[in-house]
Formats: structure tokens, sequence, C-alpha cells
């Protein structure tokens, strides 16, 4: 089956230091979604890319889809305290199963 | 307000106990999904139901159980079979867009 690789699983930073967390999957991927988990709280849906090479901002968040379609990756330019959190990246088969990568765990030391 | 309910927040199980979490929607989505998660491991497909009175196992359904007697339904029975019930349990049902909406979770420990 479809697996979703993410990396890093643990990253810490310092306020103001940029941060980027990387997806890969094993096959070819309809569109790729993003999502951001607040410590103790429930997934949020960020982003949902579906074009070959898009990429699409939200403020201070860049994401990309790779051309293949099998890669995305997040960035965050200058973090703040409030971008604390587990970040997941999740394709769908081409189907109707929705399959999440282990997620990055991003610390700020402010 | 248009959300997906979880209940209870927390829930407290003795081995060889079912119990059954229950997940409320009211954003008339006609797919729902059950995850769960444990620490370092994201978040893994337990049973999903694409209509009402359907629904397909997941990626580690054993030990668990469904039912989607009404669209707004989807409560998940953590049976006496499975192994190691601990975790956080997530429900989310998802637009036509495939956003997924994730409810606020059940905190289940076996004592």
């Amino acid at each position: 089956g479809q697996q979703v690789m993410q990396i890093p699983q643990y990253q810490h930073v310092q306020e103001g230091e940029d941060f980027t967390t990387y997806c890969n999957s094993s096959t070819t991927l309809s569109n790729i979604q993003w999502y951001k988990q607040r410590p103790g709280g429930h997934p949020v849906f960020l982003i949902q890319l579906v074009k070959s090479g898009e990429v699409k901002k939200q403020k201070r968040l860049t994401f990309q889809f790779g051309e293949a379609k099998k890669n995305s990756s997040l960035h965050i330019t200058a973090t703040q305290t409030t971008d604390v959190g587990t970040y997941f990246c999740a394709g769908w088969e081409y189907g109707n199963k929705l399959v999440f990568g282990a997620g990055t765990i991003l610390r700020v030391k402010s | 307000d248009g959300g997906i309910t979880q209940s209870p927040k927390y829930l407290f199980r003795k081995e060889g106990q079912n119990v059954t979490l229950s997940c409320e929607q009211n954003l008339n989505h006609d797919a729902m999904y059950w995850y769960r998660q444990d620490p370092g491991q994201g978040l893994r497909l337990i049973y999903y139901s694409q209509i009402v009175n359907d629904f397909q196992k997941g990626d580690i359904a054993e030990g668990y159980s469904v039912s989607r007697e009404k669209k707004e339904s989807f409560p998940l029975t953590v049976t006496s079979a499975q192994k190691n019930p601990t975790a956080f349990y997530l429900c989310a049902s998802s637009s036509l867009t495939g956003e997924q909406f994730f409810g606020p979770g059940t905190r289940l420990t076996v004592l």
C-alpha cells in the first residue's frame, strides 16, 4: 500500500529561524494536504495542493508539491511561538483513503 | 455552529470491557473516518464510511467495530479483542474537496 514518509521527526528552532518539513510518497499522489496539530489538540487543515509543481503561500508558510507529485514540503519563514505543534502531510490514494505521514514536531524557543 | 463532536473526552476502561466512542457531525458530510493516534506514529486509519449503511476497514481494524445507521453519526466500539487500546482516537468527516474536519478526540486509557 501507499506509504508517506515525513522528515524530520522533530525540530527545535530559535524563534525567528526558518523551518522546513519534507514529505515523500512511495506512489504518485492525486493531491496532498497539510495539517497542523497544536499540543493537546486535534489536526486542523491548512492547505491542499493538486497540481504538479504547485506552490502556495499562506503568510509565512510556503507549500510546494513536487513535479512528479510524489513529494511535498512546508516551509515556515521566521518562526514564532505560535507555530509550535505537529505538522502532518497526507496524501490521497487514488480511492477513498487519506494516508498520513508520521508528522514533524516543531518546538520554538523564544 | 457546524462541526464534529466526540464524547467522552476522556475514557477509562478495564481490561476485557467493550467501550463505544461517540462521533456526531452536522456538516452534512457523507464521508466519515476513525483514526488512532499514538505518540510518534501519526494517524492510522481504523474504519471509514463513504455513505450511510456502508463502511470499510482501514489499516488497523482488528479489535474495532463501527456502524453507520445515520449520516450524522459514526460510533466506534473498541472491543476486548483489541490488544493495546490505550490511545487518542480521532473522528473526522470530509467535504467533497477532500478536506478533513476533525473532532476534539477521545483519550482512552485501559486500566
